[in-house]
């Protein structure tokens, strides 16, 4: 089993559109978790930190659930600059180390 | 500002070459990172440095040879490469490298490629 597994893609949605990506983990005893977009040929960049509380930032809603190891990201009102890749990340923190353990990402395509 | 810059931005060398990446940051982080990427796949770990000193060095093959001058700089020297080694290389750099909730901030990456 991998560590870290997302959603298989891609998602075609159109402008407008809400949706949603799923994450599990492997690794229970985990303690941060985040959301990273990458563009095309383009480095990662931090979307959001995930907190047990379940965070919003704008049009994105990133929950937790530590009991199900579930990690989710949604997203309202798709815009078309929005289409990337979404990459689920934990830090096991695996020896007190900070060590990120990145899903394989799940390619999202806004379309008019 | 969350700035990581890297150096250069492409890089092509042949197998018998020796070059170097350079990485640096100035947001006073003392953890700092270099992780491989191929196309259509998600970055993977090879070093980490905390305080300047080497502290995970994911089984890399000894011809990538990391190296920390100060806390604002990260080098990866590059010597008799293989192909398969052409990838993007992302350095990222995180306030500490211990303890929970600590966010990585990726430089562009330096595409690489062997011949």
């Amino acid at each position: 089993r991998k560590e870290v597994e997302q959603d298989p893609g891609p998602f075609n949605v159109p402008e407008g559109a809400t949706v949603a990506f799923n994450c599990t983990y492997s690794n229970s005893a985990s303690q941060s978790f985040f959301w990273y977009r990458q563009d095309c040929r383009k480095e990662p960049k931090l979307l959001m930190s995930v907190y047990s509380s379940g965070n919003e930032d704008g049009r994105f809603t990133a929950q937790l659930n530590r009991a199900s190891q579930y990690i989710s990201l949604l997203i309202r009102d798709s815009k078309l600059s929005d289409s990337a890749t979404y990459l689920c990340v934990v830090n096991p923190l695996s020896g007190g180390y900070n060590k990120l353990i990145f899903g394989a990402g799940t390619r999202l395509a806004v379309h008019p | 500002d969350t700035e990581v810059t890297q150096t250069p931005k492409h890089l092509v060398m042949g197998m018998t070459n020796k070059k170097s990446l350079k990485c640096e940051q100035h947001m006073g982080h003392r953890a700092m990172y270099w992780y491989k990427q191929k196309a259509k796949k998600p970055p993977e770990l090879m070093f980490v440095y905390s305080y300047e000193k080497l502290s995970i060095n994911e089984s890399v093959p000894s011809r990538f040879s990391p190296e920390c001058p100060n806390s604002s700089l990260l080098n990866l020297h590059l010597h008799a490469l293989q192909p398969e080694d052409s990838a993007l290389y992302l350095c990222a750099s995180s306030p500490h490298e211990g303890g929970p909730s600590y966010e990585q901030y990726f430089g562009p990456g330096t595409r690489l490629t062997v011949t």
